[in-house]
């Protein structure tokens, strides 16, 4: 595919259940982003991927909150305990080496009922 | 506290005339500034970048200012369509690090015809 694909697209889920959200970037990109954007509010920075690198975590909400990236490739977000302030869209971009444009897939959207 | 601000939620303009979104920050160590457009049930698609090294970019219907002086930049729509009509957010990132995009709350445009 020629853009960043991310799945679901929609999610409803109970507070308090665990869900996964996954992004796939574009081939060759090796910096991968999860952003959330909540309602009415502008996009929020929550971790970044870089190659091998340590992830940087800063903006992870809480401790409910963690991501992995495999093989330099596919990211899943995880949030344990879903509460209902977890609520958003949460956006998945990549950034190709030097670059300083990002691409976004067309995020996810979750509902914590 | 918000680095990145637009303070326009929305405007609203007729098909045809210019459309001008504003954005200011605060952080002076930004050095690259992106605009994305968004519609809904998508993800942010990139339109418009400027570097701190230049006052101007265009691209077509599209132009950038950039006043750093006034740690202020503007979009230039002209001339506007009704299919411009969408949600525009303006970012900022510094080079080194992560990288990240920090985003304003974005300004809903309407273009009419």
């Amino acid at each position: 595919g020629a853009g960043v694909s991310q799945s679901p697209s929609n999610k409803v889920t109970e507070k308090g259940k665990d869900v996964e959200l996954r992004c796939d970037p574009i081939s060759g990109h090796t910096a991968l982003y999860w952003y959330r954007q909540s309602l009415g509010q502008g996009l929020e920075f929550l971790i970044y991927f870089q190659g091998n690198s340590a992830p940087d975590k800063s903006g992870l909400p809480s401790d409910r909150f963690s991501a992995e990236r495999t093989g330099g490739s596919v990211s899943t977000l995880t949030i344990q305990r879903t509460q209902q302030e977890d609520s958003a869209v949460y956006l998945c971009a990549s950034k190709a080496s030097g670059g300083r444009r990002q691409y976004f897939g067309p995020g996810t959207r979750l509902t914590v009922t | 506290d918000q680095q990145v601000k637009q303070n326009s939620p929305s405007l609203s303009v007729q098909e045809g005339r210019i459309s001008i979104l504003n954005c200011d920050y605060t952080n002076s160590m930004f050095d690259y500034f992106l605009w994305y457009k968004k519609y809904p049930a998508e993800g942010p698609t990139f339109l418009i970048s400027i570097s701190s090294i230049k006052d101007k970019n265009e691209d077509g219907r599209f132009t950038v200012f950039l006043n750093k002086s006034a740690k202020h930049l503007s979009l230039h729509i002209v001339p506007s369509q009704p299919g411009d009509s969408a949600v525009y957010f303006c970012a900022a990132t510094l080079v080194g690090g992560s990288e990240k995009l920090v985003f304003g709350k974005g300004t809903k445009l309407t273009v009419n015809p």
